[in-house]
């Protein structure tokens, strides 16, 4: 299986920050990763897919890059509604691992 | 819209079954597969396997393969998820979400709360 490790788990920021998370993979997984934001009591939602194609609806301040083994999701100016935790996902082969999430919190 | 409404809270005793549904609507049902991830109190998310609602090919966990089973009913646009041989450890919420072959889960149920408890 191939595993996601995402950093840091936990990460203190104010609104206004720019702040970026990371996720690698134990291989090679070109760019099928996606990038899924939960709040409490709610399901994930579809942030960004194909590592860096935004889906529709979702701010332009979410941002994705990279390839391969290594990942980035940046928030460029982080808004109220964005302390959550977020997830990276591969889905190049089963099972279609998740990283371990990242909290964001407010400082 | 896409919409994926699941069944309701369950409780059950160690060793039990629980089915789970999840009811599709505002696409073409056939066109997708559907995918089954669970989250433990206070956990991070786990990846169950996925059901195409074209022919019904599954692809489990490995973790999961025997107690698991997955179908979809395209008459009724549903999918279930049955799991067998309930532990404590199966306590989660369980999420259906529509993905298929190289697409992420682009739409979410809002989750089932499975409770196994003696």
């Amino acid at each position: 299986d191939i595993q996601m490790t995402q950093s840091p788990s936990t990460l203190y920021a104010s609104v206004g920050d720019r702040v970026t998370i990371t996720c690698r993979a134990s291989q090679s997984i070109n760019n099928w990763l996606a990038w899924y934001q939960q709040k409490p009591g709610k399901a994930p939602k579809l942030l960004i897919y194909k590592a860096s194609i935004l889906q529709s609806g979702v701010p332009s301040r979410f941002s994705g890059s990279g390839s391969e083994t290594e990942f980035t999701l940046t928030i460029s100016s982080l808004q109220p509604g964005d302390f959550s935790t977020y997830y990276c996902q591969q889905y190049i082969s089963y099972p279609h691992t998740f990283g371990q999430g990242t909290k964001l919190e407010s400082k | 819209q896409v919409q994926l409404v699941q069944s309701g809270a369950e409780v059950k005793k160690p060793g039990a079954s629980v089915k789970v549904s999840c009811k599709t609507s505002g696409y073409i049902f056939s066109t997708y597969g559907l995918a089954w991830v669970r989250q433990a109190p206070g956990q991070g998310l786990e990846w169950l396997g996925l059901v195409s609602a074209y022919n019904g090919d599954t692809n489990y966990a490995q973790k999961f393969q025997d107690r698991v089973t997955m179908t979809t009913d395209t008459s009724t646009t549903t999918a279930h998820m049955e799991l067998r041989s309930l532990r404590s450890d199966d306590t989660a919420v369980y999420y259906c979400a529509r993905t298929w072959v190289d697409w992420p889960f682009d739409n979410w149920g809002q989750g089932t709360m499975v409770t196994v408890s003696s």
